[in-house]
């Protein structure tokens, strides 16, 4: 699915740093999401955004800071990054809200020392 | 918030055999229940879904089946395959209420040859 990319694949990081995660989609989609995986916990929503301008928090938003100036891209910013938030990251895209099919990136794991 | 349970966290078939993984959720609310699979180091993507006014849906070889009394839906794999090996993860979502995504922690289903 190469119409929705995130970047970069890879980032190791340190404690305290700020980190930002990149998100772009080509089909236009107005919704698009960010998910958190780890062992034992599933794929958790962070947040999500309707379109451009309008987000909301999902399950786990603390430590995160999202926005949407254009419909094709969704940045997640880790302000000062945490141990805890050492994860693969997941950006998904869709044409509704998340109760409708969602369209995953290809992820980035994110590590924090 | 929802909380939505998945068992059992692996299992392993015969080619040739039946898998089932079955979810519970928590919010008699929810009405949307899609099924995603993921295989090693790919991204989540979307197999079967279905609404609270169903019980079953079948496509081909996957079927899911949703008892809205007891609060719990089940994905059913025929005919198991070795490609079908991957985890499985359910989620559920309520419309009416924070609209979030809420996943199970995912099925390592392997289908030995």
């Amino acid at each position: 699915d190469a119409g929705i990319t995130q970047s970069p694949r890879y980032k190791i990081t340190e404690t305290g740093r700020q980190v930002t995660l990149m998100c772009h989609q080509t089909w236009s989609h107005s919704y698009m999401f960010w998910y958190r995986q780890d062992l034992g916990h599933g794929l958790r929503l962070i947040y999500y955004s309707a379109a451009a301008d309008i987000t909301d928090k999902g399950e786990v938003p603390d430590g995160y800071v999202v926005s949407r100036s254009k419909t094709e891209n969704f940045p997640l910013t880790l302000e000062s990054a945490t141990r805890s938030q050492t994860s693969v990251y997941f950006c998904a895209s869709g044409t509704s809200g998340t109760a409708n099919e969602q369209f995953f990136g290809p992820g980035t794991r994110l590590t924090v020392l | 918030g929802e909380n939505v349970e998945q068992h059992p966290s692996t299992l392993s078939v015969q080619e040739g055999d039946s898998a089932v993984i079955k979810c519970t959720y928590s919010d008699s609310a929810s009405n949307y229940f899609p099924w995603y699979k993921q295989e090693l180091g790919k991204r989540p993507q979307l197999i079967i879904d279905i609404r609270s006014n169903v019980g079953e849906k079948k496509d081909q070889r996957i079927a899911v089946t949703l008892n809205k009394t007891a609060k719990h839906f089940s994905l059913h794999i025929t005919e198991t395959q070795p490609e079908d090996s991957a985890v499985y993860f359910c989620a559920s979502v309520d419309q009416t209420g924070a609209n979030n995504l809420f996943f199970g922690t995912g099925t390592r289903l392997t289908v030995i040859p």
